[in-house]
């Protein structure tokens, strides 16, 4: 594997589930990122976590939380989403958290019923 | 507060035209400057960035962009499009100082629509 991947790449659920969804990154980097894109808005970053600490979350509700076990892996788990949470989520690396080039993996389109 | 501008939602070009995508920042000083480009169901791929030297900066797929610091832009050139270049393109700026260092901050994308 190279690069940023993300698993699943869809994924359904009701809004009493819960889920996960998992990013990797092969590329060695310290610093990984959760964005949502939804529709007709611009991407929204949610977490930041820099060397497996979370350094930003920008008043994400509780019902996302994150989790970093390693600077490799980054998790996102889901628990009584709405329907409006629905979007793609992208994760992102990158060498560090300063101005420096994120790579993006290829997302989880999420549906919540 | 920072802000990232591209004014056009949509645009369509005939293939083999050239193509210019703006971009416009808010920020008092230069900012560290990227184009992303996000086929349909994929992530973001860097097209090109800048952060200080020759304000012509040349990325891949043929693409180029110019920083102009008194027009507070960076717009994306491409001479001759190709039907592939069909997707949403993304303008986002990095602060070099201050709490939101590295954060990225990003337009609302550019769709452009290719004609055979």
């Amino acid at each position: 594997e190279t690069g940023v991947t993300q698993t699943p790449r869809h994924l359904v659920m009701g809004m009493t589930n819960k889920k996960s969804l998992k990013c990797e990154q092969h590329l060695g980097h310290n610093a990984m990122y959760w964005y949502k894109q939804s529709a007709k808005k611009p991407l929204e970053l949610m977490f930041v976590y820099n060397f497996k600490e979370q350094t930003e979350n920008n008043s994400v509700p509780s019902r996302f939380s994150p989790e970093c076990p390693n600077s490799s892996h980054l998790f996102l788990h889901l628990h009584t989403l709405q329907p409006e949470d629905s979007a793609l989520y992208l994760c992102a690396s990158s060498q560090g958290t300063g101005p420096n080039e994120q790579f993006f993996g290829p997302g989880t389109r999420l549906t919540v019923l | 507060a920072q802000s990232v501008t591209q004014p056009d939602i949509h645009i369509t070009v005939s293939e083999g035209a050239s193509l210019e995508l703006r971009c416009n920042y808010s920020y008092g000083a230069t900012p560290y400057l990227f184009w992303y480009v996000q086929s349909p169901g994929q992530g973001l791929q860097l097209l090109l960035k800048y952060f200080s030297g020759d304000t012509l900066v040349q990325g891949i797929k043929g693409f180029e962009a110019e920083f102009k610091r008194s027009q507070s832009s960076f717009n994306l050139r491409k001479p001759s499009v190709h039907w592939s270049d069909a997707a949403e393109y993304f303008c986002a700026v990095a602060l070099d100082r201050g709490s939101t260092l590295g954060r990225l901050y990003f337009g609302r994308g550019t769709q452009l629509t290719v004609w055979p």
